[in-house]
């Protein structure tokens, strides 16, 4: 079946604008999480959803970022006032069920440039 | 929260020899290690992964010992070959968590 999926691939932006990556989780999966990963750098953890609510957004860097999932599949992350600090690939994943022993299935990631 | 430290960062084999990549963790209520494979320009992939109650794990020539008391973890490649190549991620979290904490990562690169 189809994977997790992530529009663009590619994102360049100048300073300062309005970005929003999306996210297609694999059918049926009713956790998502956004990560975010550096160069040269382990994903770091931004925010999980279960079903249509964050049950947890203390990843988020600052009130710039904010993510959605208003039918509870389909997500989108947005980033207000873009910094070149922001730059990154966002990688978005899910899982059948949230906790550990659910295993956690990236998508392809958006790279993200901020100039 | 938890930290997780990976080492050593780049790791050159000749192919046919074995890999090691060892990572430490911080919060002694960690109880679930996955490892992850990112080939270049690609989605991290989970390749194996270790709960607490056992101490090691393997699936044909990739293994991973746990060392609860010393808190730390290791990935075990034998026999490497070409296609090994990639970088390798270990992360840690708690059961009834959900949030994995990655290590830095390891680049692997296997001389044919």
């Amino acid at each position: 079946g189809a994977g997790v999926s992530q529009t663009p691939s590619n994102k360049v932006t100048e300073k300062g604008k309005y970005v929003e990556l999306r996210c297609d989780p694999i059918s049926g999966h009713t956790a998502l999480y956004w990560y975010r990963q550096s160069l040269g750098q382990g994903p770091e953890f931004l925010i999980y959803f279960q079903g249509t609510g964050a049950a947890d957004d203390s990843g988020l860097p600052n009130d710039r970022f904010f993510a959605v999932r208003p039918e509870g599949s389909v997500s989108t992350l947005k980033i207000q006032r873009t910094e070149r600090g922001d730059s990154a690939v966002y990688l978005c994943a899910s899982s059948l069920g949230g906790g550990a022993f659910n295993e956690q299935f990236f998508g392809p990631g958006t790279r993200l440039t901020v100039l | 929260g938890e930290n997780v430290e990976q080492h050593p960062s780049t790791l050159s084999v000749q192919e046919g020899d074995s890999a090691v990549i060892k990572c430490t963790y911080s919060d002694s209520a960690s109880n679930y290690f996955p490892w992850y494979k990112q080939e270049l320009g690609k989605r991290p992939q989970l390749i194996i992964d270790i709960r607490s109650n056992v101490g090691e794990k393997k699936d044909q020539r990739i293994a991973v010992t746990l060392n609860k008391t010393a808190k730390h973890f290791s990935l075990h490649i034998t026999e490497t070959q070409p296609e090994d190549s990639a970088v390798y991620f270990c992360a840690a979290t708690v059961e009834n968590d959900y949030k994995l904490s990655f290590g830095a990562g390891t680049t692997v690169t296997v001389r044919a």
